[in-house]
């Protein structure tokens, strides 16, 4: 168990719609970075935020947004979904500003799978 | 453009046996590099990092190698368990205009046959 939750664990929707997936980082971690892993493919890095504020930005749909709360939880919102959104959905948390880059570790949580129809 | 490529795209290997998966990337400017281990449909696992100046690193069975001049890294697995079989991603770290930059590689998936 690494320490990071995710919920829910899995997410059945239509498309067009939105949904909100949830990530709970490890107790002290101020860095969230959030993946899309699709079928068979490779991590895709999304976005990372640092203690609320985004901090880096990897290849993130204008679709999607997340953001980082007060008390560190944060959300990945996607919306106007398309069947190619359909994939395994990581969260992960590190205690320093700069996370992997200076070297922290990162911790995966369980992952959300969406599957859109 | 950051590049990080890993070879092979899969292999199977008896348990007990030796095997050792590639990595190489075009990142610049690079600061560090990882592996993960990643079990089916699970979060990813991080088992080694090395920095530039950095050229080996182990963790039990585990050992990566990097050579920042070629830019290549290795990770080598002693003696398999069936519990190795897993996806072995490498994922590299730049840092640019004051953001951090994660390139990952698409894994080796790595299956350890009785």
């Amino acid at each position: 168990d690494s320490g990071v939750t995710q919920t829910p664990k899995h997410l059945i929707t239509a498309t067009g719609q939105r949904v909100t997936l949830r990530c709970s980082p490890r107790s002290g971690d101020l860095s969230v970075y959030w993946y899309q892993q699709s079928l068979d493919q490779g991590l895709q890095f999304l976005i990372q935020y640092y203690n609320g504020e985004e901090r880096a930005k990897g290849n993130i749909l204008e679709r999607f947004s997340a953001q980082q709360f007060p008390d560190l939880h944060s959300e990945l919102n996607l919306s106007s979904l398309e069947l190619g959104d359909s994939a395994l959905y990581f969260c992960a948390s590190s205690v320093g500003i700069w996370g992997a880059v200076k070297g922290d570790t990162q911790y995966f949580g369980p992952g959300t799978r969406l599957t859109v129809l | 453009k950051n590049q990080v490529e890993q070879s092979p795209q899969s292999l199977i290997i008896l348990e007990g046996k030796n095997c050792t998966l590639q990595c190489n990337y075009t990142v610049s400017p690079f600061s560090n590099l990882r592996w993960y281990k990643q079990d089916t449909g699970r979060g990813p696992v991080s088992l080694t990092i090395m920095t530039f100046s950095e050229n080996t690193k182990s963790n039990g069975r585990y050992t990566a190698t990097l050579d920042a001049d070629t830019k290549q890294s290795s990770l080598h697995i002693t003696a398999s368990q069936l519990s190795d079989s897993a996806s072995y991603i490498c994922v590299v770290s730049a840092e640019t205009g004051g953001y951090n930059k994660l390139i990952f590689g698409a894994g080796t998936r790595l299956a350890v046959h009785p």
